[in-house]
């Protein structure tokens, strides 16, 4: 069945530092592929998503870019801030899914003054 | 922007008591709402589909009987763990369709989730 891997944190990093989270998945055809958000105290947000190979997902510096050929899609962000510290999900929907995600495990970003 | 929220947020019952969690979406109305657990260091798993006005769809390994979910209005779901025991102690998430045809139409929204522990 469909899986998605996610590197496991926690990732501490200094503010201003560069960010990549890696998440590689197995699902059969093509997939989208997505990236979650969860602050503190909050519900998952949807970060970015791309749906199909070579697109490129960004928003708030954020950026992914879905690699079929090695069934990828890392999350980067150039520099890092404080108000970053959340825990990322990544996730895969199939197409005719109905919306139906697969989540990889969430990995916890902390970044510090 | 679109919010969803769940009610409690936390929750600590006896063995054997049930235990109901609401699911809300604030400003739209979900045709479709699903609900997920998430165990420790582990991925959030997909318990359920839930239609307004029918039965939920449960996937594979999910009982039927011991997870209750109700989706009686296009703004509310609620899950009712029966005969909660400390194996079912779990953080409980649930999340809304927005409608399609608007901006955002086919996007999920999350709750901020409930954290249900049975002594």
């Amino acid at each position: 069945g469909d899986s998605v891997t996610q590197m496991e944190g926690p990732v501490t990093l200094s503010e201003e530092a560069f960010l990549t989270i890696n998440c590689t998945y197995t699902a059969t055809g093509y997939p989208s592929l997505f990236w979650y958000v969860q602050y503190p105290g909050e519900g998952l947000q949807l970060l970015l998503k791309a749906t199909k190979a070579d697109d490129k997902g960004s928003n708030k510096g954020f950026e992914a870019t879905y690699r079929k050929e090695t069934t990828s899609f890392h999350l980067e962000k150039g520099s890092v801030q404080v108000s970053d510290s959340a825990v990322y999900f990544c996730a895969l929907s199939r197409p005719g899914g109905g919306n139906k995600l697969t989540f990889g495990t969430g990995t916890q970003l902390k970044v510090e003054l | 922007g679109a919010v969803v929220s769940q009610h409690p947020s936390r929750v600590i019952c006896k063995s054997g008591t049930s235990v109901k969690i609401e699911c809300r979406s604030l400003d739209f109305q979900a045709t479709t709402m699903f609900w997920y657990r998430q165990f420790p260091k582990k991925s959030l798993m997909l318990m359920a589909t839930s239609n307004e006005g029918s039965k939920a769809t449960y996937e594979q390994g999910v009982e039927k009987d011991k997870f209750l979910i109700n989706h009686a209005s296009l703004t509310l779901s609620t899950l009712t763990v029966t005969s909660a025991h400390p194996e079912d102690s779990s953080f409980y998430i649930c999340s809304a369709s927005f409608p399609l045809g608007r901006d955002r139409g086919g996007e999920l929204f999350f709750g901020e989730g409930s954290r249900l522990t049975v002594l």
